[in-house]
């Protein structure tokens, strides 16, 4: 049972436009979520996070948002930049649980095209 | 700040042998946790060591094993290698795996069982 879901495999979009990137989950215990960004060869590196009590957390030209209600969280990132070619990740800790357990969602490749 | 560290970056066995994969922390950091990486899975859990202790476990066979030393470094040993643990093995570590702390990734090790 897939408790995060990236439903969208792959994204294409042209330099300079916004890149929305979107996750679903469906355990009510997350209580806060993180996107990372994922290079060939390399691990993970942390993008921004956002938790429960929040619906939007900024920084640069990242944006999270999300809505509890729908069990639904969304990266945008505006503008796009070649650079920001990767696969990203949602991931998901949930309130019961002490220490470090992310369940992640399963990638969204992204590639901006020049 | 040195990142985390993992070693060896590749490794290459056959069937029921056994691996074991090593982990260095950022300094400071004292919780350790694990990541198995697999296209048709994702980035599953595995288990997250906290002073030396391990804190949470994911759903994987007990031939999946780890602990931690005192200086936070950390090791996971797979006995009797079957082709599905073919992955990349990622390392993460945090201050305290406290509920709002991010996860830093290692480069991770790409095991290879043939």
């Amino acid at each position: 049972d897939q408790q995060v879901k990236q439903n969208s495999p792959s994204l294409s979009v042209q330099e300079g436009r916004i890149s929305i990137l979107n996750c679903d989950y469906t355990n009510s215990m997350f209580d806060y979520f993180l996107w990372y960004k994922k290079y060939p060869a390399e691990g993970p590196t942390f993008l921004i996070s956002i938790s429960s009590i929040k619906d939007k957390n900024e920084d640069g030209r990242f944006t999270v948002f999300l809505n509890k209600s729908a069990k639904h969280l969304s990266l945008h990132i505006v503008p796009s930049q070649p650079g920001d070619s990767a696969v990203y990740f949602c991931a998901a800790r949930g309130s019961g649980a002490a220490g470090n357990k992310l369940t992640f969602g399963g990638g969204t490749r992204v590639l901006v095209k020049p | 700040k040195a990142g985390v560290t993992q070693t060896p970056r590749y490794l290459i066995k056959t069937r029921g042998q056994q691996v074991t994969l090593s982990c260095s922390p950022i300094s400071g950091h004292r919780s350790v946790s694990w990541y198995q990486q697999t296209p048709g899975q994702g980035l599953q859990f595995l288990f997250e060591y906290f002073s030396e202790t391990q804190r949470n476990k994911g759903n994987f066979p007990g031939r999946f094993s780890g602990r931690q030393f005192s200086n936070s470094r950390s090791e996971m040993n797979v006995s009797t290698l079957e082709l599905g643990d073919s992955a990349l093995y990622l390392c993460a570590s945090s201050l305290e795996g406290g509920r709002f702390e991010k996860l830093f990734f290692g480069s991770g090790t790409q095991l290879s069982v043939l």
